[in-house]
């Protein structure tokens, strides 16, 4: 399956300011999400956008999606410590769930106190 | 919400063994669960799909018969790296869709570390 990119691949801001992370993909989805890795661990579900929708809010994190131009874009604000981590984003394809997910690269997010 | 447990979490074996790693849905059936491998500093990589009761799915470039997976019942499902080698050491990481739940997405297990000496 073929991969998105994401960028920047890192990114090292101070405790308080906002992180944006942009992901494009290739190909028809059903629904785009973002998922943080802390180092060495499992994945955490943070949002889920689907195709029809174009911007979604969580707590801190607002999460864009444009079909037209196949990118989407992860903001994270008043950014913490513990906010430190890998994100991904992963889409889900146009043919359902039976398929998993096809996870971009990865942005490494360091948060400095 | 939705929970899924792998084991082990960490694993080292000698070169020419099998390891087999387990992921249980613990609170909703799992038709369909995930196997993917993760190098240091990569992304995740969709290995297979594992299909409870028939045969699984393996990506291109991925062994069936090195990666045996068996997923015979809707919270079980498992992943036997067999005749191991140093190459096969990565982060492995399972994930299944609790197809009725709210969000619809995915929830992965926390992951093994296989290290082949």
């Amino acid at each position: 399956s073929q991969q998105g990119e994401e960028d920047p691949q890192a990114l090292s801001i101070q405790e308080g300011e906002n992180a944006t992370m942009n992901c494009s993909y290739k190909t028809s989805i059903n629904n785009l999400q973002w998922y943080r890795q802390n180092s060495g661990r499992g994945l955490v579900h943070l949002i889920l956008i689907r195709s029809n929708e174009r911007e979604k809010h969580s707590g801190r994190l607002r999460v864009t999606l444009d079909t037209s131009k196949k990118s989407s874009s992860l903001l994270i604000t008043a950014s913490r410590a513990a906010d430190t981590a890998s994100y991904f984003c992963a889409t889900e394809g146009s043919g359902g769930g039976a398929d998993g997910l096809t996870f971009g690269k990865g942005t490494h997010l360091i948060i400095q106190p | 919400g939705a929970v899924v447990s792998q084991h082990p979490s960490r694993v080292i074996c000698k070169s020419g063994t099998s390891v087999k790693i387990e992921c249980r849905s613990l609170d909703f059936q799992a038709t369909t669960m995930f196997w993917y491998r993760q190098f240091p500093k990569q992304s995740l990589m969709l290995m297979a799909t594992s299909n409870e009761g028939s045969k699984a799915t393996y990506e291109q470039g991925v062994e069936k018969d090195k990666f045996l997976i068996n997923h015979a019942s809707l919270t079980l499902s498992t992943l036997t790296v067999t005749s191991a080698h140093p190459e096969d050491s990565s982060f492995y990481i399972c994930s299944a869709r609790d197809e009725e739940g709210f969000n619809y997405g995915y929830t992965f297990g926390s992951g093994t570390r296989l290290t082949v000496v």
